[in-house]
């Protein structure tokens, strides 16, 4: 089976920008989270999308948003970009019920 | 409250055990987790223990559970330089249900000759 794939890897912004990130969940999955992770904050859970639902969601501004399709895949949107928005943006997927994660390879953002 | 503490740094000569810590905070986590980044990847699920038991071993790696002391463990036996990255320890507090984790800082291990 395929990984999670997240496109793209690597993104440059400016402040006031947005950006629209990319998650494809492995096969059969329905369940997408996402992480935010910092060198100061380390890894925290922005939000999780099961069934095109957000079922569960962290403590972050409302500029931080997702979606997800009826094919699993998820898409999060960071509005008004800040420089702190710069950070690793992890997306895992599971089968919804399972108790395991599987992580994709992260986009990397820069807000210059 | 919801907290997960690492020490941060480990160093270790190559064969020998390497043992990796974590307190958590949340009783209620059903699920703990330990997941290994390396340099510029993502996280890789390592293993994972559940609540009710003590300890799961799964080749080199070895997890102890002190539900009492909320405290957590990861064995690494006969350690390697491809060992060398990231560890992060994780819990799955109830109120989240199993998708919404935790994570602690990170422990950075480094395996020397």
């Amino acid at each position: 089976k395929a990984g999670v794939t997240q496109t793209p890897r690597y993104l440059i912004k400016t402040r006031g920008q947005q950006v629209t990130l990319s998650c494809s969940p492995i096969s059969g999955h329905r369940s997408v989270s996402w992480y935010q992770q910092t060198p100061g904050q380390g890894l925290q859970f922005l939000f999780e999308y099961f069934s095109e639902t957000q079922r569960n969601k962290g403590n972050f501004p409302g500029r931080f948003s997702g979606r997800q399709f009826s094919n699993s895949r998820s898409e999060m949107n960071v509005s008004t970009l800040e420089l702190g928005d710069s950070a690793l943006y992890l997306c895992a997927s599971s089968s919804g019920g399972g108790v395991t994660q599987y992580f994709g390879p992260g986009t990397r953002l820069l807000v210059l | 409250g919801e907290d997960v503490e690492q020490s941060l740094f480990l160093s270790v000569r190559e064969g020998d055990s390497s043992v990796i810590n974590c307190t958590y905070t949340d009783s209620s986590s059903t699920y703990l987790y330990w997941y290994k980044q390396e340099p510029g990847a993502g996280l890789q699920l390592l293993t994972y223990i559940f609540s009710n038991m003590d300890m799961k071993q799964d080749q080199r790696l070895t997890v102890l559970l002190n539900k009492k002391d909320k405290h957590l463990s990861l064995r690494i036996a006969d350690t390697q330089t491809g060992d060398s990255a990231i560890y992060f320890c994780a819990e799955s507090p109830l109120s989240g249900g199993y998708n919404k984790l935790i994570f602690g800082a990170g422990t950075r291990l480094a395996v020397h000759p």
